[in-house]
């Protein structure tokens, strides 16, 4: 059974602090791995990765996968208050869906 | 519009009830997903559609659930005779290629569904 796993599911840390989250995954017929941000609505796509070795950034975030292990990390550094949410792993097979973990709760205090 | 856009936000039916939950997928986007988030949980897959063809319904909890999509743009989830377990967010998602895979899904807000 495909099945996306993450870890910790949550986190307290103050701001300034950097984080690390973690996303393992099997799944079948792999296609690409999806990082979310999640606060009280949408989920907010950030990162798509399908390459192993690759680094993705966007400001303070960045992601990396590696295929051969089946892990990915999502990096945080400098939290900021505004960064506290449910970050979301998700992995696209064949078929189009994405089979998502149960999160991550990220807390940042001042 | 510029996302994607569900109605109502929020859904309060009695048990029995049936409810329509309305998707309005991001202009183009031939590819449209319904999920259904549990308290706590990430989301979980019910369906998919390529256009107005309904290509994959595994997801479905059971045949009181049905969604549609007839004109390959707005999609209605539907659940007849609804049951307190059905009480979720559901959330709607949107992609602009038609092969599957390798393309970010793009979300809605969704709407929190109470079965009392």
């Amino acid at each position: 059974e495909d099945k996306v796993v993450q870890s910790p599911l949550s986190l307290v840390v103050h701001e300034g602090d950097t984080v690390t989250l973690n996303c393992s995954y099997e799944v079948t017929n792999f296609r690409s791995l999806l990082w979310y941000k999640q606060e009280k609505k949408a989920p907010t796509f950030l990162f798509m990765l399908t390459s192993s070795g690759i680094e993705k950034k966007s400001g303070r975030l960045s992601s990396i996968l590696d295929k051969k292990e089946l892990f990915s990390i999502l990096n945080i550094t400098a939290t900021q208050t505004g960064d506290s949410a449910i970050y979301l792993c998700a992995v696209g097979g064949s078929q189009g869906n994405l089979i998502f973990g149960k999160g991550t709760k990220l807390s940042v205090k001042p | 519009g510029a996302g994607v856009s569900q109605s109502p936000r929020y859904k309060v039916a009695k048990r029995g009830q049936d409810v329509a939950l309305r998707c309005d997928p991001i202009s183009g986007h031939v590819s449209l997903f319904w999920y259904q988030q549990a308290l706590g949980q990430g989301p979980e897959f019910l369906t998919y559609f390529q256009n107005e063809a309904q290509l994959d319904k595994s997801g479905l909890p059971s045949d009181r659930f049905f969604a549609e999509r007839p004109e390959g743009s707005v999609s209605t989830l539907k659940i007849q005779r609804t049951q307190q377990e059905d009480s979720a967010v559901y959330l709607c998602a949107s992609s602009f290629r038609r092969e599957r895979g390798n393309q970010p899904q793009h979300f809605g807000d969704g709407t929190r569904l109470s079965i009392l």
